[in-house]
């Protein structure tokens, strides 16, 4: 089992959809969790940290259960630049070099 | 925004070329780090520093050195190019903690 496991996609949404994305983690003492987005060829960029108590950025929400050891992303409003690889990336080990990404999440947005 | 810079964006170089990827950040960020991403792929990390004078393999295996004389300067290089080398290359940094990873730009190297 992967220490940190994404849905590829791609999910095709309309434009002004809500939609939510999940990732699932192994290592239940994992300390520190992240959303990036990464275009096509492009660095990944930082989203979101992700909170205990669930933290939102605009139309983005990100929330942590760790009960079932998940994160999870909503996007509201969808808008077509909101098309990307969405990365889960999971720090097991606080203060540490080792961050684990998942392997994206593709979002399409369609006109 | 972080201000962590790679150069060159591209490269394309023949194979057993000597060649060496810039990573410079301007945040005085003690740890750095280089990963590997193949197109689609999800990246690997290959080389990361906790500060001056260290540095350590990653997870994944490679061919290539890293060097760490100075805080914002973290280099990589390859003495012997090859094309299983043709990949993205991708410097980041971070604070101390648990902090997340500001990117660099990526190189895109291609060896031919």
């Amino acid at each position: 089992r992967k220490e940190v496991e994404q849905d590829p996609g791609p999910f095709n949404v309309p434009e002004g959809a809500t939609v939510a994305f999940n990732c699932t983690y192994s290592n239940s003492a994992s300390q520190s969790f992240f959303w990036y987005r990464q275009d096509c060829r492009k660095e990944p960029k930082l989203l979101m940290s992700v909170y205990s108590s669930g933290n939102e950025d605009g139309r983005f929400t990100a929330q942590l259960n760790r009960a079932s050891q998940y994160i999870s992303l909503l996007i509201r409003d969808s808008k077509l630049s909101d098309s990307a690889t969405y990365l889960c990336v999971v720090n097991p080990t606080s203060g540490t070099y080792k961050y684990i990404f998942g392997t994206g999440t593709r979002l399409k947005v369609l006109a | 925004e972080a201000d962590i810079y790679q150069t060159p964006r591209y490269l394309v170089i023949g194979t057993g070329k000597k060649i060496t990827l810039e990573c410079s950040q301007t945040m005085g960020h003690d740890k750095m780090y280089w990963y590997q991403q193949d197109p689609g792929m999800e990246l690997h990390l290959i080389h990361y520093s906790y500060g001056v004078n260290s540095t350590e393999k990653g997870d994944l295996s490679s061919e290539s050195t890293v060097s760490r004389i100075r805080t914002e300067h973290f280099p990589l290089t390859l003495e012997s190019a090859r094309p299983s080398h043709t990949s993205q290359y991708l410097c980041a940094s971070s604070e101390p903690g648990d902090s997340p990873l500001h990117f660099g730009n990526g190189t895109r190297l291609t060896v031919t």
